[in-house]
């Protein structure tokens, strides 16, 4: 079975400081991919960024980098120089290569920004 | 426009009625797939279809049903509504590329059911 924990419901962060949000996955499949999503007050789904079990870097897109450790089984998502707008709820998410049933979310950590 | 559209945005109805939440995509994905997320969780996976003539149950299929009516749109019923069914409902599509596959999400439905 697959999982994926975020053990932090919710955190304050200063305008402008780096953010990193836990994410921890089990699976048995050599073959994934974890995803990050944000959900803003209004309610969608906004993809992030993705990191494949093979990849060889950390992914990154603009201010998000996720911070990939196979052996650790966990994949954070670091946000740099954090804006009020990253104000949200934000999942990590995982899908497996052997798994048809979609992705597998977290509980999700809700981020405020704080000016 | 938007990708993936849903309709209602946001629906009332009383126990026992049955009511459809619809998707449609112009994203020319062939999966699609339903989710609900109840507060203080994530989104849990309803139903899915990886084409037309494909239909899945995910893991909380009970209570609901779909319909995949052409590639671009897919349905859920709630056959007789209960208030444990009040979430918010998503649509999803991706292009199915294995692990790697992106899902792309729909702005989703409130669903309040009295």
């Amino acid at each position: 079975a697959q999982k994926i924990t975020q053990t932090q419901p919710g955190m304050f962060v200063q305008e402008k400081e780096a953010v990193t949000l836990d994410c921890t996955y089990d699976t048995s499949d050599q073959s994934y991919g974890l995803f990050w999503y944000k959900q803003p007050s209004s309610g969608e789904m906004i993809f992030l960024i993705y990191q494949g079990s093979y990849d060889e870097q950390n992914a990154t897109e603009g201010r998000y980098s996720l911070n990939f450790q196979k052996a650790r089984k966990s994949a954070n998502l670091v946000i740099s120089a954090s804006q009020l707008g990253d104000s949200a709820m934000y999942f990590c998410a995982m899908r497996t290569s052997g798994g048809a049933d979609g992705l597998t979310f977290g509980k999700g950590t809700h981020l405020i920004i704080q000016p | 426009d938007a990708d993936v559209t849903q309709t209602p945005r946001n629906r009332i109805t009383k126990t026992g009625k049955r009511i459809m939440l619809e998707c449609s995509q112009t994203k020319g994905h062939d999966r699609m797939y339903w989710y609900r997320q109840d507060p203080g969780l994530g989104l849990r996976l309803i139903y899915y279809s990886f084409d037309v003539k494909d239909i899945n149950k995910g893991e909380i299929s009970d209570g609901y049903s779909v319909s995949r009516q052409a590639q671009a749109k897919f349905s859920l019923s709630l056959e007789s509504a209960i208030p444990n069914q009040t979430a918010l409902y998503f649509c999803a599509t991706s292009d199915g590329l294995g692990a790697r596959e992106t899902q792309y999400f729909g702005p989703g439905t409130r669903l309040l059911v009295l």
